[in-house]
């Protein structure tokens, strides 16, 4: 069965530090890895993609990994701001590349604190 | 460019009654995908429509279903409603069919429905 799991399901660190956050998943055959982020109350936003053959692909202060091998990705966050603080779900998407194969965590929701 | 726009963006329910949720995609997007997402079990995926016709549905009963409209707007049914269907209900849009490696999906804010 295709399972996407994500690490730690809850994290609070101080503004200003860096944290990483863990997706493992089981997916087979494996298309792309998608990382968004959910503020409360809104819809997820896009935050990167990659493909089988990228293993690091950043946007701003994020910054993914995969490891298409042990099937393991990591999102890193740099200095962390207040704004940060959201739910952080990792999406992967089978080969086909159909919606009906995408298979998602249940997220990691980051609070970031004074 | 406006975003993908849903409405309501709220509703309040009892049970055995229907509701109609819509979404309007951003322009010139083809693909309208639709996901419910709860506390327990995150976001799921409902169905997908391209150019009116749906190419995917993912495990959900038949109380659930939507259409296509040329204007690539859409809008998902659920009748009968049940408590457990309370929930944030999602639409997405994207260029091509979603799930593509080079393609991006733009989330609605959603509509928060409660079933009482």
């Amino acid at each position: 069965k295709n399972q996407v799991e994500q690490s730690p399901q809850s994290l609070i660190i101080l503004e200003g530090k860096n944290c990483t956050l863990q997706c493992n998943y089981t997916v087979s055959p494996f298309s792309n890895l998608r990382w968004y982020k959910q503020d409360t109350g809104r819809g997820p936003v896009s935050l990167t993609i990659m493909t089988f053959s990228e293993n690091t692909k950043s946007n701003g202060r994020y910054t993914a990994t995969l490891d298409a091998d042990t099937k393991q990705s990591s999102l890193h966050i740099t200095a962390s701001q207040l704004s940060d603080s959201a739910s952080y779900i990792c999406v992967v998407s089978g080969n086909t590349g159909t919606a009906s194969k995408l298979t998602f965590g249940t997220g990691t929701r980051l609070q970031v604190t004074l | 460019k406006a975003g993908v726009t849903q409405t309501p963006r709220y509703l309040i329910k009892t049970r055995g009654q229907q509701v109609t949720l819509s979404c309007s995609p951003i322009s010139g997007h083809r693909s309208v995908s639709w996901y419910q997402q709860t506390p327990g079990q995150g976001l799921q995926f409902l169905f997908e429509y391209f150019s009116e016709t749906q190419r995917n549905k993912g495990n959900f009963p038949g109380r659930f279903s939507g259409r296509q409209f040329s204007n690539s707007r859409s809008e998902m049914n659920v009748s009968t409603l049940e408590l457990g269907d309370s929930a944030l209900y999602l639409c997405a849009s994207s260029w091509f069919a979603s799930g593509g490696a080079t393609d991006t999906q733009y989330f609605g804010p959603g509509t928060r429905l409660t079933v009482l």
